[in-house]
């Protein structure tokens, strides 16, 4: 079955650390999208992307960057981490842009940052 | 920015009775969609319902229906027949083609069934 998948689920790290959090999507999808989840704040788009080499800013991009080589994977890297950026990663894909599409989501990533 | 209003931060119900979720957005345009996500404690965001907004009768799928007030832009979840399962984080999200297509959320309601 296809699914989307995120690693690792976990994950503690320091202050100015770079970090990679991974997700692979097996639906082949051409759209996938990166969250963050925050008590207060619901889901807020970080990157997104419409296909392979296109990556778009979301609505909290800032301290974060994405790169789209291939369809199935779409890392989140986190150039210098900090504690604001303590959160539960979300990774999404959608079949196209439709707006009916529904998208579906990773299991996320729990990030913390010491 | 689209902005999607949940007013209840916690909900509860007792089981088998019905509950029904608010949400609210702003919005200038006329053609959109609008999705309910289901958050269990795994964390794994499941599709519960969808309505398209030029559609105008009610999106129903089992025990699940929206009552959908385009004028008042409102977009209500009711659940019947509550059952333990029922029990998650729900959120309210809207997607709009003349908007880049972003999902924009709600900050959820966190459902409680009561046995």
């Amino acid at each position: 079955d296809a699914e989307i998948t995120q690693s690792p689920r976990h994950k503690i790290t320091e202050t100015g650390r770079q970090v990679t959090l991974a997700c692979h999507q097996t639906w082949n999808h051409n759209n996938m999208f990166w969250y963050r989840q925050d008590l207060g704040h619901g889901l807020r788009l970080i990157h997104y992307s419409y296909g392979v080499h296109d990556t778009n800013k979301g609505e909290v991009s800032d301290g974060y960057s994405v790169s789209r080589s291939n369809t199935e994977d779409l890392p989140l890297t986190l150039e210098s981490a900090a504690s604001s950026q303590t959160s539960v990663y979300f990774c999404a894909s959608s079949e196209s842009a439709s707006s009916y599409n529904e998208q579906f989501f990773g299991p996320g990533t729990r990030l913390t940052v010491l | 920015a689209q902005t999607v209003t949940q007013s209840q931060p916690e909900m509860s119900v007792q089981e088998a009775e019905t509950v029904t979720l608010s949400c609210t957005y702003d919005t200038s345009e006329s053609d959109y969609y609008l999705f309910w996500y289901k958050q269990p404690p795994s964390r794994q965001m499941i599709l519960v319902i969808r309505q398209e907004a030029y559609k105008q009768q009610n999106a129903t799928e089992n025990r699940f229906s929206v009552n959908f007030q385009k004028a008042a832009k409102s977009f209500s979840l009711k659940i019947s027949d509550s059952q333990l399962g029922d029990a998650a984080m729900y959120f309210c999200a809207y997607r709009c083609p003349n908007t880049g297509n972003q999902f924009y959320f709600g900050t959820g309601t966190s459902l409680t069934v009561i046995p």
